[in-house]
């Protein structure tokens, strides 16, 4: 199994700031024959289910702000939050959906410093 | 747009069987699969298995082999996870989530179900 491992486990920001997480997965998760990086991010905010930020590694989805950026490639990704918001307190995971068992990381928790 | 719409909480003892719906609306059941992620208390995370409604094919994560079975009706739309033999250490948050090729990722997810194992 693809074990995918984030840094940091917590982590506080002041309003405004930067903040960033990040993701190494144990294999790479490029396909090379599309060039692309099956890695996704993911927000979950207490009691609701998680919510998909970013998709093949760098790719916004639909509604998404664009404060939030994925980059990286390979093995080593980073989601980027550009200006912390109040509701951007959350924890979020990295998923690999390369292969099969897909596997999240353990979760960072973002709170406000 | 779409959503999915589960089924709502279990309460089971050891040994017993949870079978979960998910049902969708807003789009062609066929065009996404359908995969189930669960969450034990306070903790991440665990990708169990998808289904491919097109066709009912399915794969499971290796460690609920034997004991997990995903099924789909396709006339009215919705995706089922049965899983049986519980332990108490899969009580859990249990969710839908879809997808479009069974190699993507997930879009939309369902609200979540509740399961407690308890004697």
């Amino acid at each position: 199994d693809i074990v995918m491992t984030q840094s940091p486990d917590s982590l506080a920001v002041s309003l405004g700031e930067r903040a960033t997480i990040n993701c190494k997965s144990s294999q790479s998760v490029l396909y090379s024959s599309n060039n692309k990086n099956y890695l996704g991010w993911y927000q979950q905010k207490p009691g609701q289910p998680p919510k998909l930020l970013i998709y093949w590694a760098s790719t916004r989805q639909s509604g998404v702000p664009d404060r939030f950026s994925g980059s990286g490639s390979g093995t080593d990704f980073t989601l980027t939050i550009s200006s912390l918001q109040a509701e951007d307190v959350a924890v979020y995971y990295c998923q690999q959906y390369y292969t099969t068992p897909y596997t999240f990381g353990q979760g960072t928790k973002l709170e406000i410093k | 747009q779409g959503q999915l719409v589960q089924s709502g909480a279990e309460v089971k003892k050891p040994g017993a069987s949870v079978k979960v719906s998910c049902k969708t609306s807003g789009y062609t059941v066929t065009d996404y699969y359908i995969n189930w992620v669960r969450q034990a208390p306070g903790q991440g995370l665990e990708w169990m298995g998808w289904i491919n409604p097109n066709g009912g094919g399915t794969t499971y994560a290796q460690t609920f082999e034997g004991r997990v079975t995903m099924t789909r009706d396709t006339s009215i739309s919705t995706a089922y996870m049965e899983l049986s033999r519980l332990r108490p250490d899969d009580t859990a948050v249990y969710y839908c989530a879809r997808d479009i090729n069974g190699d993507d990722a997930f879009d939309m997810w369902g609200q979540g179900t509740m399961v407690t194992v308890s004697a």
